[in-house]
């Protein structure tokens, strides 16, 4: 069974501090991983992830796969209280008839 | 350009009910994929059209059904409720020709939040 494995569970942390997120995996047939923010409601799509060693980068946010080790981290550095949200990482796997595994999140509290 | 639309935003049924959920992309997309969040299994995926034609389908029983019209808008059915079916279920859309909904960035609608009791 395809597992998506994402550490820490939660994470508070001061306003202008670095933080890494986790997201390891087991699946069969890697496609793609994707990183989504999601705050209230509606996820939002961050970063999609299918070579290893190259980073993905959005302003103060970047991603970087690696698919030897089968993880990804999310970087934040700088973080703002506006980043506080749930951060979930999903794995794309399989053929034509792929599957999307998501992790349960990490939720990120940053505080003023 | 308008976001992703869903409606209704909240609904409450009562058990063995069926209930229909709809979808409306933003302009242009095809793609059309839906999702069911709860506290205890997190965010799955359920299901995935283009053009008309589901293209995948997550690990779900068959009273999960879907659909999508000629304009993309799509609609979500569930038949003869349970208590485990309350959930919030998200539809997102995306843009591109490829057919496959996670190719390109995917916009999420606020979701529809419901409760059966």
């Amino acid at each position: 069974e395809d597992k998506v494995v994402q550490s820490p569970l939660s994470l508070v942390v001061h306003e202008g501090d670095t933080v890494t997120l986790n997201c390891s995996y087991e699946v069969t047939n890697f496609r793609s991983l994707l990183w989504y923010k999601q705050e209230k409601k509606a996820p939002t799509f961050l970063f999609m992830l299918t070579s290893s060693g190259i980073e993905k980068k959005s302003g103060r946010l970047s991603s970087i796969l690696d698919k030897k080790e089968l993880f990804s981290i999310l970087n934040i550095t700088a973080t703002q209280t506006g980043d506080s949200a749930v951060y979930l990482c999903a794995v794309l796997s399989g053929g034509s008839n792929y599957k999307l595994t998501f992790g349960k999140g990490t939720l990120l509290t940053v505080n003023p | 350009k308008a976001g992703v639309t869903q409606t209704p935003r909240y609904l409450i049924k009562t058990r063995g009910q069926q209930v229909t959920l709809s979808c409306s992309p933003i302009s242009g997309h095809r793609s059309v994929s839906w999702y069911q969040q709860t506290p205890g299994q997190g965010l799955q995926f359920l299901f995935e059209y283009f053009s008309e034609t589901q293209r995948n389908k997550g690990n779900f029983p068959g009273r999960f059904s879907g659909r999508q019209f000629s304009n993309s808008r799509s609609e979500m059915n569930v038949s003869t409720l349970e208590l485990g079916d309350s959930a919030l279920y998200l539809c997102a859309s995306s843009p591109g020709t490829s057919g496959r909904v996670f190719d390109n960035e995917q916009f999420f609608g606020p979701g529809t939040r419901l409760t059966v009791l």
